[in-house]
């Protein structure tokens, strides 16, 4: 069974940089695709992204290169979401969610992640 | 890449069916049959009720079916039950290893 554990949330200022964690405490991460979703205060989901485990390759979607990184340590089985230059706008609950592939949906979500940006 | 278009919202009575619709372009929902649609209650992560346009994960009751004709994906909700008031979102491949997401629909049953 997969269960998804990210971290706690966080307060930063406008400028600064983030970096969410998605433990995977399951027994199926190194052949898994791991999404990265966001929904701000009251608004729909967006998908961000996602990084494949078996060879670490991420690919963004359309508005989030550049300020947004994937990455992973298979050592501790966990995916990381680093957000640099952070904006107001970014302002949302972050979500990791797990899939055996890109295409048959997310079968396993994290609790998600309230990342807040204000001066 | 655009959102696929959604419904705001969508009610029913409890044991009535509702539907939802979820339309996209040929590049996606048209294109593929990879369509999935996500619950989501107020203030918990969304859980997949449909993959692949009409398959169910296990433990989804079969109330829950999925439909696609031409760029318009449905998911309907038969059988209406109180616990089935939620936000629900529809999701598609889009090709080049991208997906795309729904605008979302909030059921309410009245």
């Amino acid at each position: 069974q997969v269960h998804l554990v990210q971290s706690g949330s966080e307060l930063k200022k406008p400028g600064a940089s983030v970096k969410v964690s998605c433990k995977d405490s399951g027994h199926t991460f190194s052949n898994s695709a791991i999404n990265w979703l966001r929904q701000a205060p009251g608004q729909g989901l967006e998908w961000l992204g996602w990084i494949t485990t078996y060879t670490g390759n991420p690919t963004y979607a359309q508005g989030f290169t550049g300020r947004f990184v994937f990455s992973l340590d298979i050592s501790v089985s966990t995916a990381y979401l680093q957000i640099s230059s952070l904006k107001a706008e970014d302002t949302a609950v972050y979500y990791c969610a797990r899939g055996s592939d890109i295409l048959t949906g997310c079968d396993s979500w994290g609790q998600g992640t309230l990342v807040t940006v204000s001066s | 890449q655009s959102a696929l278009t959604q419904p705001p919202s969508a009610s029913g009575s409890p044991g009535q069916s509702v539907t939802i619709s979820c339309t996209g372009t040929s590049s996606d929902v048209g294109f593929y049959n990879y369509v999935s649609w996500y619950q989501q209650h107020p203030g918990k992560a969304p859980k997949l009720m449909i993959f692949e346009v009409n398959k169910r994960p296990s433990g989804v009751p079969d109330r829950f079916s999925g439909s696609k004709s031409g760029n318009t994906a449905s998911l309907t909700v038969s059988g209406l039950q109180a616990e089935d008031e939620a936000d629900y979102y529809c999701s598609s491949y889009a090709g080049s290893n991208k997906n795309v997401f729904g605008t979302g629909t909030k059921v309410t049953v009245l």
